[in-house]
């Protein structure tokens, strides 16, 4: 068990250009999440996946944000002309499924945006 | 998923018990109180949950009133390590997703 991973750690950039962000889960984890952290608040949600099914988007996440996970294994999310509003941490977490010990949610380090 | 409501700091000493209030009185009979906690420039961490009984792991332990409408997250010795913000939710188990709050900013002091 190596944990959530999220690439790149720190990301900064202009106003305006597209930014893409990588999570993967614990291995055999079949549900993801992803959740956005600015400063002095606690995370908000923005989607989740099951499997490579994306079951539901926050109202967060506008039409300028993509999330996939196209083989059920890592996930990508996507700020297309990124607005110096989106600068926040992005955090990716995981669970196994829906037994066990699944609700127990497991945070990767999150990746931090500044966009300039 | 019901609303909490937390104190926005508390200071404690090292060694001592760091006791983190949380009220929740609108939580419904299938509801869970999970505690999550986030050291600087990290993730959150689960630390524990609990239902109606009170319960205890190697982190700390969960004292639920029996008439589920507050709770208090016990760290039995604080260290300075334990410096974080910790978030107090409630849910439905095995929900779509973590409802955080401003949390309770703790602070151990040496």
């Amino acid at each position: 068990d190596t944990g959530v991973s999220q690439n790149p750690r720190h990301k900064i950039t202009k106003r305006g250009q597209n930014v893409t962000f990588r999570c993967d889960p614990i291995s055999e984890h079949n549900r993801l999440y992803w959740y956005r952290q600015t400063l002095g608040q606690g995370p908000e949600f923005l989607t989740y996946f099951q499997n490579e099914a994306q079951l539901e988007k926050s109202r967060l996440l506008s039409d300028r944000f993509s999330a996939e996970r196209p083989k059920g294994s890592f996930s990508t999310l996507e700020i297309q002309r990124t607005e110096q509003g989106d600068s926040a941490m992005y955090l990716c977490a995981s669970i196994p499924g829906l037994f066990g010990r699944a609700d127990t949610q497991y945070f990767g380090p999150g990746t931090r945006l500044t966009v300039l | 998923d019901a609303k909490t409501t937390q104190p926005t700091s508390m200071d404690c000493a090292e060694g001592r018990a760091a006791n983190l209030p949380c009220n929740h009185s609108t939580i419904s009979g299938n509801e869970y109180v999970y505690w999550y906690r986030q050291i600087h420039s990290q993730g959150p961490q689960y630390i524990i949950h609990g239902l109606k009984n009170n319960e205890t792991n190697e982190m700390a332990s969960l004292i639920i009133t029996e008439d589920r409408k507050s709770s208090t997250l016990i760290l039995p010795h604080a260290t300075l390590r334990d410096t974080a913000v910790y978030y107090c939710i409630v849910r439905v188990a095995y929900g779509n997703k973590l409802v955080f709050g401003a949390g309770t900013i703790l602070r151990v002091k040496s």
